[in-house]
């Protein structure tokens, strides 16, 4: 069964520091991988997705995540965080099957970050 | 309108009551989803509806009833709700039900059972 990890759930880093949110999964198959970002009273929105090639991963908002398989990784990283950055952020995978509760996403259990001026 | 909607935003309801959810994605989206956000727990996934067609439901308690008339819309109709109902009820759309596609949320409803 496919599961995901997020080690932390809070991690609080300066302005300007270096932003590392850490997902490992669990998956019988190449996994989709996503990120997700949550404001306060808000849905979730998307910030980036791996599904096959590239296996460095550019989002928006100045985030990327590098997929490792050997290592069954999804590390989200910001070189440079900003007051605005400061919300929850959750690592999802879905099986490569279509149709299904195969194709659904699986959810970590977040990670809350803050950020300090 | 864009993306997914959400009303109400906020609900207050007794245990006693019966209330509705509604969610609308203006996304031409085919699949269609219901999430409970609980504090200090993972997004639980509740139901999918693909093309209209309920595909999925994970073990939800019957006080909690989906409907579904076509890809645009989905309800969730209350009744006899516990407080450890309360919680954020998201929606999220997504291109299909299969694997690889995004999901797209929406604002979500805050649910207080008193």
């Amino acid at each position: 069964a496919q599961s995901v990890t997020q080690l932390g759930s809070h991690v609080s880093v300066s302005e300007g520091a270096l932003v590392l949110l850490r997902c490992n999964y669990s998956s019988s198959v190449p996994p989709y991988l996503f990120w997700y970002v949550q404001y306060p009273n808000q849905g979730l929105q998307l910030l980036l997705k791996y599904t096959t090639g590239a296996t460095l991963v550019k989002g928006i908002n100045g985030f990327e995540a590098e997929f490792k398989k050997s290592e069954t990784s999804f590390h989200l990283t910001k070189p440079s965080a900003h007051m605005s950055d400061a919300a929850e952020y959750f690592c999802a995978v879905s099986d490569r099957v279509n149709g299904g509760s195969q194709g659904n996403l699986i959810f970590g259990k977040g990670t809350k970050l803050s950020v300090k001026p | 309108e864009t993306g997914v909607t959400q009303t109400p935003r906020h609900l207050v309801m007794g245990m006693t009551n019966k209330k509705s959810l509604k969610c609308e994605q203006h996304l031409g989206h085919n699949a269609m989803y219901w999430y409970k956000q609980s504090a200090k727990k993972p997004l639980e996934l509740m139901f999918v509806y693909n093309f209209k067609e309920q595909t999925e439901n994970n073990s939800v308690p019957s006080r909690f009833s989906p409907e579904c008339p076509n890809s645009s819309h989905l309800f969730l109709h209350l009744h006899t709700l516990q407080p450890e109902d309360s919680a954020l009820y998201l929606c999220a759309s997504s291109q299909s039900s299969g694997g690889g596609y995004e999901q797209y949320f929406g604002p979500g409803t805050r649910l207080t059972v008193t």
